[in-house]
């Protein structure tokens, strides 16, 4: 029953740094999305899949790269890490898009860039 | 582009019923979800509204009229567990993906 994992659950990054956060689902889901969610604010959709070997920019992709080549994992990448990107990250998954097929969510990776 | 209203902050006592909105503008519209968000947690799935009316799943109901862009979550019988921040989310028709207001903090006191 382990649903969408990501990992780390925590990381401080220096300024310029660069990092990889891990999602994985054992739902065979083929939509997965990365969100963050600063203090106060909304879920912003960064990057999102809708298959292996298919991504696509959200609303706020700038800084970030992702890669989709199994239906499992979907990493974010942080090539050069700003302050501007410490939030709160939040990988998601869902069965193909039609009817009421809810997002399931991992339970997030608290990022702080110094 | 989509544009989602929620009130930023709700309070209500133990036991009251109390009424979210939202309301959202958004094109080819194709479904809104209602997801609870804990203080620290991921968001959990709550209801999913495709046609108009009331939808209804123990304690809570969801409620949605298309002509308007308008949606509420009705939480009944309010405990204390159920503060926490309720987050709108319309989904566009063709990609599927729900966008997300920014929430809604229920603070429920005894």
């Amino acid at each position: 029953n382990a649903g969408v994992t990501q990992t780390p659950k925590f990381q401080v990054l220096k300024t310029g740094q660069s990092m990889t956060l891990q999602c994985t689902q054992d739902m065979n889901h083929n939509y997965m999305y990365w969100y963050r969610q600063d203090p106060g604010m909304g879920l912003k959709l960064i990057y999102y899949s809708v298959g292996a070997g298919i991504t696509d920019k959200g609303e706020v992709p700038n800084g970030y790269n992702v890669s989709r080549s199994t239906t499992e994992d979907f990493p974010l990448r942080l090539e050069l890490a700003a302050p501007s990107q410490t939030s709160v990250y939040f990988c998601a998954s869902s069965y193909s898009g039609g009817g009421g097929t809810e997002a399931f969510f991992g339970q997030g990776t608290r990022l702080t860039v110094v | 582009g989509q544009n989602i209203d929620q009130p930023t902050e709700m309070t209500a006592t133990e036991g009251a019923i109390v009424q979210i909105n939202c309301t959202y503008q958004t094109s080819g519209f194709n479904g809104l979800f209602w997801y609870q968000q804990h203080a620290g947690e991921a968001p959990t799935f709550l209801s999913y509204n495709v046609l108009d009316g009331l939808e209804e799943k123990g304690r809570f109901s969801s409620f949605l009229s298309r002509s308007k862009g308008y949606s509420y979550l009705l939480l009944k019988e309010l405990q204390m567990k159920d503060s926490a921040s309720y987050l709108c989310a319309p989904r566009s028709g063709g990609s599927y993906i729900p966008t997300f207001g920014r929430g809604t903090s229920l603070i429920v006191h005894p």
